[in-house]
C-alpha cells in the first residue's frame, strides 16, 4: 500500500490558484491517484482521479509526472467555499486493498 | 437517486450504553465502508462489507464493535458498552463495485458523543 505525504495546511487568498502536492514514492503500476475534499461536518467527496499526465474536470486539475512518484492537485481561482481538507489517496486496481485516508491538507482561503 | 443516508446524525450515549449507527447505501450499491474520524484527524478505516459478508474488518477494534450489512435493510455499526474514547464522527460510504475504483460515496456522518 503506497504511503502518501502532503502538507498539513495551506493558506491562500481568494482568486488565487492553489496547488497541493502529494508524494507517493512507492506507488505501484496498478495504482491510481485519487483526491477527495471534505468540508467541515460533512463526509468526504471524490473530486478527481488520474493515472498519469493531466486530468481536468469542472472542479480541479490533477498533474502527474512521468515517474508518478508525486501528484499535484490544482484548484483554479479559489473562493472562500473551497476552504476544506483535501486528501490524496493511492488506490489499487490490482486486487483488493482498503481505501485509506491520511490526515490531508487543510486549505484555508482568506478573503 | 438519493445519496448515502446515515442516521442518526447525532447520538448521545452515557458510558456503558450501546450505540447503533445505520447506513443506507446509494441505490444499486452493494459495497459499504465504515470510517471513524476523531476531531482534527483524518478518517480511519474500520470495516468493508458486501451484502451479508464482512470483507475486511482489519480496522475494527477487537472488542465491543461489530458491523453487519444484511440482505435487506441498512448496514449497522454497533458499539457496545461505549466509552468516552468512542466519541467521534462515524462515516459510511458505498460504491457500486469494489474499492478498486477509488470512488466512494460518503454520507454526512453520525456524530457520537459519550458522556
Amino acid at each position: 500500500l503506497a504511503k502518501t505525504t502532503q502538507p498539513i495546511s495551506m493558506d491562500s487568498y481568494e482568486g488565487q490558484e492553489v496547488n497541493i502536492t502529494c508524494s507517493h514514492n512507492n506507488i505501484a503500476t496498478n495504482d491510481y491517484i485519487t483526491w477527495y475534499q471534505q468540508f467541515p461536518s460533512q463526509g468526504p467527496r471524490f473530486i478527481i482521479q488520474g493515472y498519469k499526465t493531466k486530468v481536468t474536470n469542472e472542479v480541479a486539475s490533477l498533474f502527474i509526472p512521468a515517474d508518478r512518484k508525486s501528484s499535484t492537485l490544482s484548484l483554479p481561482r479559489v473562493s472562500l467555499s473551497d476552504t476544506a481538507v483535501y486528501y490524496c489517496l493511492v488506490v489499487s486496481s490490482g486486487g483488493y486493498q482498503k481505501v485509506t485516508f491520511g490526515t490531508g491538507t487543510k486549505l484555508q482561503v482568506i478573503p | 437517486n438519493a445519496g448515502v443516508m446515515q442516521n442518526p446524525r447525532h447520538l448521545v450515549r452515557r458510558r456503558g450504553q450501546e450505540a447503533r449507527l445505520r447506513c443506507s447505501p446509494m441505490k444499486g450499491h452493494s459495497h459499504v465502508y465504515w470510517y471513524r474520524q476523531l476531531p482534527e484527524e483524518g478518517l480511519k478505516f474500520m470495516v468493508y462489507l458486501q451484502k451479508e459478508n464482512i470483507i475486511d474488518e482489519s480496522g475494527m477494534p477487537k472488542e465491543r464493535f461489530s458491523a453487519e450489512f444484511p440482505k435487506e435493510g441498512p448496514s449497522i455499526l454497533r458499539i457496545q458498552q461505549v466509552v468516552r474514547g468512542d466519541s467521534a464522527a462515524y462515516f459510511c460510504a458505498s460504491s457500486p463495485r469494489g474499492p478498486d475504483t477509488g470512488e466512494l460515496f460518503f454520507g454526512e456522518g453520525s456524530r457520537l458523543t459519550v458522556l
